[in-house]
């Protein structure tokens, strides 16, 4: 059974449109998160949700916009796309924060 | 062979080799010190993990290393598989907010 499971894996789409990536964790994890990797690996921190409540917002432009219905759900929602958020999105959970974070297996957006 | 984190550098070794990653991490007050794994096309797995209260640990075929003088975690891996190619990363955290700091990657390839 996947853990934490995100879809979709692969995501071609126009400039200017608008997109959602989904993510569920079975772990029972309090703790979720939305990674951003670049082309060169770096991993960077969107958002991170603690029992709903967003705790981390780091700078990230206005369109992105996460939503955490329940502890197990913490979906990611891009408006207006550009081709610079092209990249991989992880998404994550952990028991609490700063335990140890277990990853999705990604989604790859490509902005056209 | 060893490498010198925090940019992306490769490190190149022969199968049955054993490698050492290393990472210089930035804050002083880090408490908790984690390894991941990145193969190609999948998320960071968590490899092991240490606290600021020990300066080794082992697991199977790896270990860290911690040495908190000069801000220096390492990873080593015994007997160097090609299963072993990957982006590996170390990450820290610290304070209330328990927030992971990573750091940028070191790729591992493998030679048969």
């Amino acid at each position: 059974d996947t853990a934490v499971s995100q879809t979709p894996k692969y995501l071609v789409t126009q400039m200017g449109n608008d997109k959602s990536i989904k993510c569920e964790q079975n772990l029972g994890h309090d703790t979720m998160y939305w990674y951003k990797q670049d082309s060169k690996k770096f991993l960077k921190i969107m958002f991170s949700y603690n029992n709903k409540e967003l705790i981390i917002n780091e700078t990230v432009p206005n369109r992105f916009s996460p939503k955490s219905p329940d502890k197990a759900h913490l979906n990611l929602h891009i408006n207006s796309l550009e081709l610079g958020d092209s990249a991989v999105y992880f998404c994550a959970s952990s028991p609490s924060a700063g335990n140890t974070i277990y990853f999705g297996e990604g989604s790859w957006l490509t902005v056209v | 062979g060893e490498s010198v984190g925090l940019h992306l550098p490769t490190l190149s070794v022969q199968e049955g080799d054993n490698s050492i990653i290393n990472c210089a991490y930035s804050n002083s007050a880090s408490d908790y010190f984690i390894w991941y794994k990145q193969e190609s096309g999948k998320g960071p797995q968590f490899i092991i993990d240490i606290r600021s209260n020990m300066d080794k640990r082992q697991g199977q075929r790896v270990t860290v290393l911690l040495n908190k003088t000069v801000k220096h975690l390492s990873l080593q891996i015994a007997a160097t598989q090609p299963g072993d190619s990957a982006v590996y990363f170390c990450a820290e955290t610290a304070g209330n907010n328990r927030k992971l700091i990573w750091g940028l990657g070191t790729s591992l390839a493998v030679n048969p």
